[in-house]
């Protein structure tokens, strides 16, 4: 089984300050084309998730500039610079090939 | 506006079957590899399936293989997910996707009770 293993699980963050989630992979994400597919997903209270980061560090269309991603193989990293009220949440990391892990989840919750 | 509305949810007891429907619109879904994914009450997101653009490419996590088939009708833009001999474990919230996760639904609950 491929497993995607996320850290911390819980985050608390002064508003302003910033924020770093781990997701570390069992095996590499690199694909045959060269490509390394790993997604961030942003799921706020009550609704649905949204796709943050795309190919480890493509943000998506309206994604506020705060929010980066990088990494390469098996570890990658999703970093807030400076927290908002807004990104109170639970953040998961996902594989984009079989079997489509995703992560625990980190909840991030303002101190 | 790009949309994704699920239905299909409910309550069936252990055993019964389910039928879940994804309606898109403001996209046309056969340019796209689609999934299914659900999430357990309070738990965290498990992808359940896929299917590429044409429908002849189908994957399924482990715990479902033999009782749930991805399904698609490009004519009608919908996406299908066809739930048998359902258990208790399979409770959750069901959304339908995009493949890469740039389009979601709103989700339809389903419950496994007796």
């Amino acid at each position: 089984d491929v497993v995607m293993t996320q850290s911390p699980l819980s985050l608390p963050v002064t508003l302003g300050q910033p924020a770093s989630i781990s997701c570390k992979s069992s095996q590499t994400l690199v694909h045959s084309d060269g490509n390394t597919y790993l997604n961030w997903f942003q799921q706020r209270p009550g609704q649905s998730p949204r796709r943050l980061i795309y190919k480890v560090s493509n943000r998506d269309s309206g994604v506020p500039d705060r929010f980066s991603g990088s990494g390469s193989g098996t570890d990658f990293t999703l970093k807030i610079s400076r927290v908002e009220a807004e990104d109170v949440g639970i953040y998961y990391c996902r594989r984009s090939s079989y079997p489509y892990t995703f992560g625990q989840g980190t909840k991030l919750e303002i101190k | 506006e790009v949309q994704l509305v699920e239905s299909g949810g409910g309550l069936v007891q252990p055993g019964g079957s389910l039928r879940l429907s994804c309606a898109a619109s403001g996209f046309t879904i056969n340019n796209y590899w689609m999934m299914w994914v659900r999430q357990p009450p309070g738990k965290g997101l498990e992808w359940v399936a896929n299917t590429n653009e044409d429908g002849r490419s189908k994957y399924y996590v482990d715990s479902v293989k033999g009782r749930f088939t991805i399904s698609r009708d490009n004519a009608e833009n919908a996406l299908y997910l066809q739930m048998n001999n359902l258990r208790v474990e399979d409770t959750a919230v069901y959304y339908c996707a995009e493949k890469e996760g740039a389009v979601w639904g709103q989700g339809t609950t389903v419950t496994v009770s007796s």
